[in-house]
């Protein structure tokens, strides 16, 4: 069975550094890229960015780009999201999910999610 | 950077056809993905590549995709359908976008 399991719920201070995970099983992890989501309260969706776990070939939304650092470490099956210093702008819910491709080579979507990491920053 | 453009909100009685619409430039020459999502869940993926179901999505889901629009549509709505769906497209091969989600209202 699939599953990506995100760490737990983190509250941080403005300026404090965090990394988030999302663990990968169920399938060969190094073969699928793996996206990052932020949902902020009462909003919609935002891609934030995708790795691929085969080479750490990691790309950003142009909204996030050096703002997030996302990595990972393939023996362990698991992606990160990090920050180096959070804003409260940060508050959101974040959220891991594996990438497919359907029966043509650019039919991309997301067919497995994690359950999600709730990050809260305020002082 | 491109953009992604839902109605807010659609209303729909239980039994009739819910249409959510989704657009964007040139978007049927893009495939168009459909995510559910239940207040406190994780998103859910109802269609992929334009018209495809997943396993386990109920029939009354469909999706099509053609000039600048992709439409979900949900026939013969049940309150179980109400939620907040996102389209998302791929801009390249690594650039990804949602469009700002629909509530739908079963009524």
């Amino acid at each position: 069975e699939v599953q990506l399991v995100q760490s737990g719920a983190e509250v941080k201070k403005p300026g404090e550094s965090l990394k988030i995970s999302c663990k990968g099983s169920g399938y060969s992890f190094s073969s699928y890229w793996i996206n990052w989501v932020r949902q902020m309260p009462g909003k919609g969706l935002e891609w934030m960015g995708i790795i691929y776990p085969g080479d750490s070939d990691a790309r950003y939304s142009s909204s996030f780009q050096g703002q997030v650092t996302i990595s990972v470490d393939k023996s362990i099956n698991t992606a990160y999201l990090q920050w180096s210093s959070l804003k409260a702008s940060d508050t959101a819910m974040y959220y891991c999910a594996r990438r497919m491709v359907g029966s043509s080579p650019t039919a991309y979507y997301f067919d497995y999610w994690g359950q999600g990491t709730l990050v809260t920053v305020s002082s | 950077s491109y953009n992604l453009t839902q109605p807010p909100s659609v209303s729909v009685s239980p039994g009739q056809t819910a249409s959510i619409t989704c657009s964007g430039n040139k978007l049927g020459d893009k495939y168009a993905s459909w995510y559910q999502q239940k207040p406190g869940q994780s998103p859910v993926l109802v269609i992929y590549q334009d018209n495809k179901r997943p396993s386990g999505i109920p029939e009354r889901f469909s999706g099509s995709n053609s000039g600048n629009t992709a439409t979900l549509t949900i026939s013969g709505t049940q309150a179980m359908d109400e939620a907040d769906y996102y389209c998302q497209a791929w801009d390249s091969n690594t650039a990804s976008v949602f469009g700002g989600g629909t509530k739908l209202t079963v009524l």
